[in-house]
């Protein structure tokens, strides 16, 4: 599987924007980019998805570079709530894929 | 609540026991997943079980022995454990098409085992 690159931990204001990013200079054209979070005592979460453009939702936005080595998770306004560690992962089209592998993410401290 | 519950949530059992962790999906999924997460470590894929069979099985120690009787429910069944076998063990579940890299994977909030 092709692998990711992220800072091991980041630190925000609250009701600041949060820029996650995340290398993944060998990624093929049939890597999705995937973002998931662990909230403390929780398993991980679903964050955003997505191949070539950039993709908003309730959650974040997902900024995805023109070459696709490199791409950014965006919180608008972060929240005490999303204190969580995030993972960005890189997951293959072809049927029977199954594997998401996690690395250790980037852990991100909201500060009130 | 994410639709995957996992039971119980803390469990302590001494090496020569045996227990079983269950897992339960309310999604209508047809695949299911247990991961391990020791501290300090990443999440790492342990089986995979798609429409009932299992589809991978990541060299795991046979003391792991897992069982999915329907779609809907797993299990994880535990016998003679080590120490370094205490982590956090995740369910999760995902709805696979031939698309597989849009499915999302869904967790429950795992069950922290203790091996003393």
């Amino acid at each position: 599987d092709a692998k990711t690159t992220q800072p091991n931990s980041m630190e925000s204001n609250e009701e600041e924007p949060v820029h996650l990013p995340c290398n993944h200079s060998t990624i093929s054209g049939t890597d999705y980019i995937h973002w998931y979070r662990q909230l403390p005592s929780q398993g991980p979460e679903y964050v955003i998805h997505g191949l070539t453009s950039n993709v908003n939702n309730r959650m974040a936005s997902l900024a995805i570079a023109e070459d696709r080595k490199s791409s950014t998770l965006i919180l608008h306004r972060a929240t005490l709530r999303d204190a969580a560690v995030y993972y960005c992962i890189l997951r293959n089209s072809g049927a029977g894929s199954y594997q998401l592998t996690f690395g250790k993410g980037t852990k991100l401290s909201v500060i009130p | 609540e994410t639709g995957v519950t996992q039971t119980p949530r803390h469990l302590v059992m001494g090496m020569t026991n045996k227990k079983s962790l269950k897992c339960e999906q309310h999604l209508g999924h047809n695949a299911m997943y247990w991961y391990k997460q020791s501290a300090k470590k990443p999440l790492e894929l342990m089986f995979v079980y798609s429409l009932e069979e299992r589809v991978e099985n990541n060299s795991v120690p046979s003391r792991f022995s897992p069982e999915c009787p329907n779609s809907s429910h797993l299990f994880l069944h535990l016998h003679t454990l080590q120490p370094e076998d205490s982590a956090l063990y995740l369910c999760a579940s995902s709805q696979e098409t031939q698309r597989g890299a849009k499915n999302i994977q869904y967790f429950g909030a795992g069950t922290r085992l203790s091996v003393l």
